[in-house]
């Protein structure tokens, strides 16, 4: 168990919904990030928040969005689905941000788009 | 932008066999490496990783990886694998600037399968 957690553990939902996706962070982590893997593409980077702020940006889609919040989970709002979003989606943590840090996994979302 | 490939997408071998899995990364700077492992139906964990320092660095489990810069090389090793150690392996990348931070560039990934 890495420390991270991530609800729903599943998600199925049609195409042209909206669905948001949650991550709690490892106790102290003040950084987190979220990844999209997909048979096609792999493992993709998306987007990183640190302590509140967005940090720095990946391949995510403007449909795409995330926070983070004053108690440090996260999350991400995948508007407009479409098929190809059906995907696993990710959440990291790591301590405070710099690039040298251990990035812990979680669990994961498996979404599907019907 | 950073890229990364794993040469071989699926590997079986017997127990007690030797491991080599191939990662070569793109990027003129320098790079932080890591590689990360998933078994089945767990979340991605880390094996090891290369920040400065000693080329050779060792991980969890028995991994070690070797940094070749002029090769721009990663390659993870086990001497002796175990049927415990069937997962899918992941080499990922990120810049080493120094300063801001940056998600992780991934490989797709090799399905290493160990046959008891």
């Amino acid at each position: 168990d890495s420390g991270v957690t991530q609800t729903p553990k599943h998600l199925i939902t049609a195409t042209g919904q909206r669905v948001t996706l949650r991550c709690s962070p490892r106790s102290g982590d003040l950084s987190v990030y979220w990844y999209q893997q997909s048979l096609d593409q792999g493992l993709q980077f998306l987007i990183q928040y640190y302590n509140g702020e967005e940090r720095a940006k990946g391949n995510i889609l403007e449909r795409f969005s995330a926070q983070q919040f004053p108690d440090l989970h996260s999350e991400l709002n995948l508007s407009s689905l479409e098929l190809g979003d059906s995907a696993l989606y990710f959440c990291a943590s790591s301590a405070w941000g710099p690039i040298t840090d251990t990035q812990y996994f979680g669990p994961g979302t498996r979404l599907t788009v019907l | 932008a950073q890229s990364v490939s794993q040469h071989n997408h699926h590997v079986i071998l017997s127990e007690a066999a030797s491991l080599e899995l191939g990662c070569n990364y793109s990027y003129g700077g320098t790079v932080n490496l890591f590689w990360y492992v998933q078994y089945p139906g767990q979340h991605l964990q880390l094996l090891l990783k290369y920040f400065s320092g000693d080329p050779l660095v060792k991980g969890i489990k028995g991994f070690e990886a070797e940094f070749i810069k002029s090769k721009f090389s990663f390659n993870l090793r086990k001497p002796s694998v175990q049927w415990s150690d069937t997962a899918e392996y992941f080499c990922a990348v990120n810049a080493g600037s120094g300063g801001g931070a940056d998600g992780l560039t991934f490989g797709k990934g090799t399905h290493l399968i160990i046959q008891p």
